[in-house]
């Protein structure tokens, strides 16, 4: 089945500052990636997503960069603010077989100002 | 709208009692997932319904771990002779679409402890 990866698993940056979360996947028929953001004693929310046909997506501070050759996608958040501070999950799905999204293990970002 | 509603927000049990979580998915939304969140851990798939199909299964740790979807809507899962480390937050999330690369809505969850 599906393995993702996910690095750092902590992340202190100073507001203004971009941060950078890396995450790799082992199924190579994987096409969806989507990035969760989830805030203490709340449900992941959905920040942003990329299909295996696009290389990057951007949504005002955020970008999400996919390389399906090494099997790597990354998340950018630029202009960093106290309010970026959570857990951050990346996740792969594939086209056939199991449904359910395989997460990363997680990472927390804490944005000092 | 109202989004994934989960109950009880939280759950406290004895060790070897049966427990069981509800969620009511977002209308409309055919799709429903259990994940399991230990402390400081990702997100663990546990069972996956669609519409009539028979559900994915897979994730679910031991047999003492079923789940329900009545009706299409509200899901129960149910997990007998609790032990210590069951102990977790259980979310559920519901999508649109049959979960292919549909974003997932998820609950706030409910964080069971077993003492």
């Amino acid at each position: 089945g599906e393995n993702v990866e996910q690095h750092p698993s902590t992340l202190s940056v100073q507001e203004g500052d971009s941060a950078v979360i890396k995450c790799t996947y082992s199924d190579s028929a994987s096409n969806y990636f989507p990035w969760y953001k989830q805030e203490l004693g709340k449900g992941p929310q959905l920040i942003i997503d990329i299909r295996s046909n696009v290389g990057e997506k951007k949504d005002q501070r955020i970008a999400v960069t996919l390389n399906k050759t090494a099997k790597h996608f990354s998340l950018h958040i630029t202009e960093t603010q106290p309010e970026d501070s959570a857990v951050y999950f990346c996740a792969a799905q594939g086209d056939t077989g199991r449904r359910a999204l395989t997460f990363g293990s997680g990472t927390r970002l804490q944005v000092q100002p | 709208g109202a989004g994934v509603s989960q109950s009880p927000s939280n759950k406290v049990t004895e060790k070897g009692k049966d427990v069981e979580l509800r969620c009511d998915p977002i209308s409309g939304h055919t799709a429903l997932y259990w994940y399991r969140q230990s402390l400081g851990q990702g997100l663990e798939f546990l069972i996956y319904f669609q519409g009539n199909s028979a559900p994915d299964k897979s994730g679910l740790p031991s047999d003492r771990f079923s789940a329900e979807r009545t009706g299409g809507s509200v899901s129960t899962l149910t997990i007998q002779r609790t032990q210590q480390e069951d102990s977790a937050v259980y979310l559920c999330a519901s999508t649109k679409g049959a979960g292919k690369n549909s974003p997932l809505h998820f609950g706030n969850g409910t964080r069971l402890t077993v003492t």
